[in-house]
């Protein structure tokens, strides 16, 4: 049983390219969480997702990011024309339902680097 | 006011003392509770769930206070190793979404 997995650990992109983060959640979970890590900074909630809809994403700037999480597939996080300023760690995190089941696992993240 | 609040510290502490933080919470629909622990650059990672009744797992204990609505963590004989962000997080009924709070910082001091 596989934990979260996120891919790629490492990703270099030039300013202005896309990003494009993946993230597997567990078996079995329909909630996914993405969340941002500044150097030196604590994490900072982006987007959570349920299967196919957007539940808030308030933590998401309005513009150049959007997050998927389709029917069948990994969910997607997507950064067009970044800048250096993303340049972070990219934590994503899944959880469940039901009794003793609704804590979340992370997956060791993607750290973007904008060069 | 946030749903989930913690002091972001840090909490500098001499090893070997005991720390205590807390993390309210403003959802009294909120019906489960953790507390998550990160180190540098790392993924977080689950510490403890919070029980009604109180839990303990060796030198942690969690704490819950469901009349003033807020979690506790104490950490006993602390280690160096103990040094990390504890995040709270709790988990509202209504939809199983989980709310997370900022993190404490602790530095334990040699």
């Amino acid at each position: 049983n596989a934990g979260v997995m996120q891919n790629p650990r490492h990703l270099v992109r030039r300013r202005g390219q896309e990003a494009r983060l993946r993230c597997s959640p567990m078996k079995g979970h329909s909630h996914v969480y993405w969340y941002r890590q500044l150097p030196e900074e604590g994490l900072k909630f982006m987007v959570y997702l349920q299967k196919e809809n957007i539940i808030d994403e308030s933590g998401m700037p309005k513009e150049r990011f959007s997050a998927e999480f389709p029917k069948e597939g990994p969910s997607i996080l997507r950064i067009q024309q970044v800048v250096r300023g993303d340049s972070a760690a990219y934590f994503c995190a899944s959880s469940g339902e039901g009794q003793g089941r609704t804590e979340a696992f992370f997956g060791q993240g993607t750290r973007l680097t904008v060069v | 006011r946030k749903e989930v609040e913690q002091d972001p510290g840090p909490f500098n502490v001499p090893e070997g003392a005991t720390v205590a933080f807390n993390c309210t919470y403003s959802n009294s629909a909120s019906q489960s509770f953790f507390w998550y622990r990160q180190d540098c650059r790392k993924e977080p990672k689950l510490l403890m769930s919070v029980y009604s009744s109180g839990n303990e797992d060796g030198r942690f204990t969690a704490q819950l206070n469901r009349a003033s609505q807020y979690i506790s963590l104490l950490i006993r004989d602390s280690k160096l190793s103990d040094s990390a962000t504890y995040l709270c997080v709790v988990n509202i009924r209504r939809n199983y979404q989980l709310i997370w709070g900022a993190g404490t910082k602790l530095i334990i001091k040699p």
